[in-house]
């Protein structure tokens, strides 16, 4: 079945705890982007990644880092979390390197004490 | 600064009525896109429109693209219960964009049976 997969799905964290939280997709896509999403701001990207080792900054880069190794996997790492990144995330991927008819992940639901 | 706005934020409407929601953006685009949300789930691509186009249909859906007043609207004929959800835009604006999206803040559909 074709899905893009992000784990954890609830975590729940304290203030400066590195994190990292896991996307992964079996469409072969090329493109694939972070957003989070909170009440009444919709949905804002991250970082996004057209290819492996290309990546760019979204709207909301500051205090994340990600990398693309693998053309599957495009993790999202939180190096010093802080209560204002607590967000539902989500992780979607396209065919090509645009961000065109995207798949989204399940999403992941971040707290941060 | 939002590139997509939504109008209206909420929309509540009979089962079997027509549901219209708008799409303002700012900058040009190459496309635009709609998605629905149902409940914290993840996003799910409903039809994407080029900015050489005017019109598009997909079952019950119906998007027009107005560049020239940089708006978008997405039609939902005979609504459902089922089509109860969020609503987004999102364009891709290319050029010094290129590659990334940006989301709307969405609007709420309710079809009530």
């Amino acid at each position: 079945e074709a899905q893009v997969t992000q784990n954890p799905r609830y975590l729940i964290t304290v203030t400066g705890k590195k994190l990292t939280v896991t996307c992964s997709q079996n469409m072969n896509h090329e493109y694939m982007s972070w957003y989070r999403q909170d009440p009444g701001l919709g949905l804002r990207q991250i970082y996004y990644s057209m290819n492996v080792e290309v990546t760019d900054k979204g709207d909301v880069p500051e205090g994340y880092k990600v990398s693309r190794k693998e053309k599957r996997n495009f993790p999202l790492i939180l190096e010093s979390p802080s209560p204002n990144q607590t967000s539902l995330y989500f992780c979607a991927s396209s065919f090509g390197g645009l961000p065109e008819t995207q798949y989204f992940g399940p999403g992941t639901r971040l707290l941060v004490l | 600064s939002q590139q997509g706005e939504e109008d209206p934020q909420a929309l509540s409407i009979q089962e079997g009525e027509n549901a219209t929601m708008n799409c303002s953006y700012k900058t040009s685009i190459n496309n635009l896109q709609w998605y629905r949300q149902n409940s914290g789930r993840g996003l799910v691509h409903l039809i994407l429109i080029r900015s050489n186009e005017r019109e598009k249909h997909s079952g019950r859906l119906r998007v027009t693209l107005d560049t020239s007043k940089k708006s978008s609207s997405l039609l939902i004929t005979a609504s459902r219960a089922a089509d109860t959800a969020s609503y987004f835009c999102a364009t891709d604006a290319g050029g010094t964009s290129y590659g990334k999206l940006t989301f709307g803040q969405g609007t709420i559909l309710t079809v009530h049976p």
